[in-house]
């Protein structure tokens, strides 16, 4: 089985702030690799896919980075609506997927 | 619009049987790879279930020989039949359409609340 771990497990930021994000798969998965954000109470959403590509209507601000085991999420600067807890999955063992643990992002 | 929502959670206890229901909008669930993932509380997200447009399913070892994924063309809702219910299946589940373009999670259900106790 395919296992990821994300790190930080927690960061604290302020408004503007650059966030990098990693995430690293314990054996190459190419670049079948997503995130998501997701918001208390509410489903997760998707920003990134295919490691880097962003996913129709996510701002700019957002990217992703990385193939084979080590990927990055960037949020070049940090804005309010953003403080939330960010996860990446894989895809390579498609359909038995993989979700990281989980970086939150709160307010410094 | 494009949507999925959730129902059929609750209050069950130990080695009860509950079936959650997934209606979609916007698309057809029959066409498309179907997914469940869900969420215990505080924790991080685990993927729990598919079915393939052509039919075929998978499933976390976890669940396995428990629950059973489905769908219903007629309704173009997704199902999740869960037996032998465990505390640790507590949880919000979250139905989700898996793109074979972007290789992710695409859309997303709000969730229902599968609490298992005693």
């Amino acid at each position: 089985d395919i296992q990821m771990t994300q790190s930080p497990s927690s960061v604290s930021a302020s408004v503007g702030d650059r966030v990098t994000i990693t995430c690293r798969a314990s054996q190459t998965i190419s670049s079948w690799l997503a995130w998501y954000q997701q918001k208390p109470g509410k489903a997760p959403k998707l920003l990134i896919y295919a490691a880097s590509s962003l996913q129709s209507g996510v701002p700019s601000r957002f990217s992703g980075s990385g193939s084979g085991t080590d990927f990055t999420l960037t949020i070049s600067s940090l804005q309010p609506e953003d403080f939330a807890t960010y996860y990446c999955q894989q895809a390579n063992s498609f359909p038995l997927f993989t979700f990281g643990p989980g970086t939150k992002v709160d307010i410094k | 619009e494009v949507q999925l929502v959730e129902s059929g959670g609750g209050l069950i206890q130990p080695g009860g049987s509950l079936r959650l229901s997934c209606a979609a909008s916007g698309f057809t669930v029959s066409s498309k790879y179907m997914s469940w993932v869900r969420q215990a509380p505080g924790k991080g997200l685990e993927w729990v279930s598919l079915i393939y447009s052509g039919g075929n399913t998978y499933y976390a070892d976890s669940v396995k020989g428990r629950f059973t994924i489905s769908r219903d063309k007629s309704k173009n809702t997704l199902y999740l039949q869960m037996n032998s219910l465990r505390a640790e299946d507590s949880a919000v589940y979250y139905c989700a359409r898996y793109d074979d373009y972007y290789y992710a999670m695409d859309v997303w259900g709000q969730g229902t609340t599968v609490t298992v106790s005693s």
